[in-house]
This record gives structure tokens, sequence and C-alpha cells, in this order.
């Protein structure tokens, strides 16, 4: 069935950039996502990648989508202790279908 | 506020006993998810509508679980005979097909505690 895989954890310090990796088992993924969630506070997107598309930049967020391998990461760079939040990686076959998430990954960032 | 809204936000109640959950979507939003998320898990997908129509049931659905949209609007999501298990937050969200960005948009939660 379709799995997704994340490491749990990750600590930086405050500047550094942070690498958060996920791997995917359903090679029909067509969107492949990141939301992050806060204490408190609903799940948020964060960014998106096509399934045809290699890399994506928005500001301080690159997602590397490796499809061969079913492999997708996201970079945080200068990281800031306001990043600290679970990151989780989705992917659904279609825009507006059920989203499949990983157990996500819990950011910590040190000042 | 114009995001999505879940009622009531916490509901703590005893094994056996019947609850419901409500959604209301952004306005406009003809798509509604209904997920569970269990401590330390991702987002586990339950169902979702399109307006009024159930369109995809996952398996987690038991028959205890049941959905409605009449309306096409809000939606409830009703669990009976609640057991220990199904102590979680319950997630609803809701987009609209041909956005730009193919985001779904997550209300608060729902965190049932059954004891």
């Amino acid at each position: 069935g379709e799995d997704v895989e994340q490491s749990l954890f990750l600590s930086v310090r405050e500047g550094d950039s942070s690498v958060i990796n996920c791997t995917y088992t359903d090679s029909s993924s067509t969107y492949l996502y990141w939301y992050k969630q806060e204490p408190g506070a609903g799940l948020q997107l964060l960014t998106y990648i096509f399934s045809n598309m290699d890399m994506k930049q928005d500001q301080r967020l690159t997602v590397l989508l490796n499809k061969k391998d079913k492999h997708l990461s996201l970079r945080i760079a200068d990281t800031q202790t306001g990043d600290s939040a679970i990151y989780f990686c989705a992917e659904s076959h279609q825009a507006g279908t059920a989203l499949i998430f990983g157990k996500g990954t819990t950011l910590s960032v040190s000042s | 506020d114009t995001g999505v809204s879940q009622d009531p936000r916490h509901k703590i109640t005893k094994r056996g006993q019947n609850v419901t959950f409500r959604c209301d979507p952004i306005s406009e939003h003809n798509r509604l998810y209904w997920y569970r998320q269990t401590l330390g898990q991702g987002p586990e997908f339950l169902t979702y509508f399109q307006n009024e129509a159930q369109l995809e049931k996952s398996r987690l659905l038991s028959d205890r679980f049941s959905a409605e949209r009449p309306k096409g609007s809000f939606s409830t999501l009703e669990i009976q005979r609640t057991e220990q298990g199904d102590s979680a937050m319950y997630l609803c969200a809701s987009s609209r097909p041909g956005q730009l960005i193919p985001e779904q948009f997550f209300g608060p939660g729902t965190r049932l505690t059954v004891l």
C-alpha cells in the first residue's frame, strides 16, 4: 500500500540550513507536499511540487524530488527559531483527493 | 474569520457513548475532507466529499463512523459506541478544484478523549 516515511527528529542551530528527508512508495503520486504544524495551530501548506519537476524554490525553501528513488527533501535556508515545528511530507494522486502523510519530522532550532 | 472551523474544539466522553463533530469549510469550497491524527503520527485520511456526495472512504472508517454533508456545506462526523482507541485529533479540511495551488486548508481540529 501507499506509505510515506520521514526521519523523526532534526536539531539545528539558528542560521544553519535544515534538510528534512522523505521517501514514498507510490510511483503514481502526482503531487508531493510539505505541511507545517506548530503547537496549537492547524496544518499549514508550506510548498508543493508536481511529480514532473525536479526542484522548486520558494524564498528560503528548496524542494528536491528524485522520482527514480522516490525521495523528496525540504531544505530551509538560514533556519530561524520560528521554524521550530513538525514538518509533514504528504502525497496525493491528483489535486483534491486524499493526502497520505508521513509521521512528521520534529525540527528543533536552538539559538 | 474565513478559515475552516470545527466544533467542538475538545470533547471528553465515556467509552460507549456517541459523539458528533461539526466542520464548516471555507465558503465556496466544494470539497471537504476528514482526517484523524493520533499522538506522534501524521494525519490519516478518513473520507471526503464533493458537494454532498461522499466520494471516498478509508478502510479506517469502521461501521461505527459515519460522515454526512447533507447540503454540500457543513459536514458532521459521528462516532457511535466510542472506544478508547478513538481518542485522537479529528481534522477537517476543504478545497476548491481548479484553484491554482492544490491546497487543502485545515481547521484547528477537534480533540476527542475517550475515558
